[in-house]
This record gives structure tokens, C-alpha cells and sequence, in this order.
């Protein structure tokens, strides 16, 4: 029971490169979200998801995409990387958002 | 504007000592929910508060939802350096689109030796 996986652990990109981060669970949870973490601040909510093929906007959406097609996979996708965009990625689960589970983080440095 | 405002900042205590660290909005919340976070790992959830006035206890840690929902503290009775981390306060706003949760900015506390 691994819980919530996220891949890569560690990521470097260039300016206007793409890519897709993973996150995965084995919990049965129908809530996953995705939220970015920068210096010395909370977490930010990016996008969300309450089921299979439902997603929703969260807190600053902009410059990336999701999906969820299966209950257990919720990938984030960065259309074209900008500086900006350096964090930490986490990804989580739960019934709701009144307990989430968190996976272990993606960190990304975009130059 | 910070829709939940975490106070203090920073805090560095020695062991032994009691803290109360607090998240204040002007907004009603569903529920609150507090996270504590290790350097390079992801938040794990300590505890969820659904009831105004509740309080809950963890051990040496007591958690309470203010009458009103908009407000929550923790307070951690004879700290020890095992407490060391970033303590997070989260919630979803009452009357929002479900699944909207947001966070405060943290409390970093330093418990020394």
C-alpha cells in the first residue's frame, strides 16, 4: 500500500520546455488536487479534482493543465515551463478536503 | 490578501515550554484542518476541526475551532524538539464550490534542546 507516489522526484527544465508530473494512489480516494509550494509559504491549490473526468480551477491555475480519466491517476501538466514556475509540486488525496493525504513532493527548477 | 493569516511567523522556544500559534479569517469555514510539515517531505495532517467551539486533543497538542468558524489555535504544551516543523493551518470556506481548499502561510517552530 504505497499510498500517494509522485514522479519524478526531482526535475530540470528549460524555458518553454514541457512536461507532465505524476502523481498516483492507491487509497480509492475520489478527491485528488495539486498544489505548488514556494519559499517560506503555504501550499497554493493549482487544480482539483472531486471524480473521475470532474476537474476543477483552483487558486492560480494559469500555465497548467489535468486530467483524470481513472480514479487512481491525477497528472499535472506544464504547457510551456517558465521561471516562474520553479516549486515544489505536491499532490494529494482524501474523502474530501477534510483530511488530504499528501505525497513526498516534486521538486522543480526551471532555468 | 492571505485568506487564512497564521501567527506568529517564526517561533524558537526551548524544550519545555507551552506555545499557542493561531489562524484567523474574516471568513467562515466549513472546516479547518492543521498540517504539520518536515523539511523536504509533504504535509501530514494532524487534525480536523468541523464544529464551532470544538476541542480536540492530540497528546500535548489541543486544537480549537473559534465559535464562529472563522478562527482555529493550537497550543503544544511542554514542547520538545521532536515538534520542530511548519505548522499549517487549511480549510474549505463554507458556501464555496466543494473541493476548494486553502491554506495559510504557516507557523515555523524551533524547539531547542
Amino acid at each position: 500500500n504505497a499510498g500517494v507516489t509522485q514522479t519524478p522526484k526531482f526535475q530540470v527544465l528549460k524555458t518553454g520546455q514541457s512536461m507532465t508530473l505524476q502523481c498516483a494512489q492507491d487509497m480509492n480516494h475520489e478527491y485528488m488536487s495539486w498544489y505548488r509550494q514556494d519559499p517560506g509559504m503555504g501550499l497554493r491549490l493549482i487544480h482539483y479534482s472531486v471524480g473521475a473526468g470532474i476537474t476543477d480551477q483552483g487558486e492560480v491555475p494559469n500555465g497548467y493543465n489535468v486530467s483524470r480519466s481513472t480514479t487512481e491517476d491525477f497528472p499535472l501538466r506544464l504547457l510551456s515551463a517558465a521561471p516562474s514556475q520553479t516549486s515544489v509540486y505536491f499532490c494529494a488525496t482524501g474523502e474530501g478536503t477534510y483530511e488530504q493525504y499528501f505525497g513526498p513532493g516534486t521538486r522543480l527548477t526551471v532555468t | 490578501t492571505q485568506l487564512l493569516e497564521q501567527s506568529p511567523q517564526f517561533l524558537s522556544i526551548q524544550e519545555g515550554e507551552n506555545l499557542t500559534v493561531y489562524c484567523n479569517s474574516s471568513s467562515v469555514f466549513s472546516s479547518l484542518q492543521w498540517y504539520r510539515q518536515e523539511p523536504g517531505e509533504g504535509p501530514v495532517l494532524l487534525v480536523t476541526v468541523v464544529t464551532g467551539g470544538e476541542v480536540k486533543k492530540l497528546k500535548r497538542l489541543t486544537f480549537q475551532f473559534g465559535d464562529a468558524r472563522k478562527d482555529s489555535s493550537l497550543h503544544i504544551t511542554a514542547a520538545q524538539p521532536g515538534d520542530t516543523g511548519l505548522y499549517l493551518c487549511a480549510g474549505e470556506r463554507y458556501n464555496t464550490n466543494a473541493g476548494k481548499s486553502t491554506f495559510g502561510d504557516g507557523t515555523t517552530l524551533t524547539v531547542k534542546p
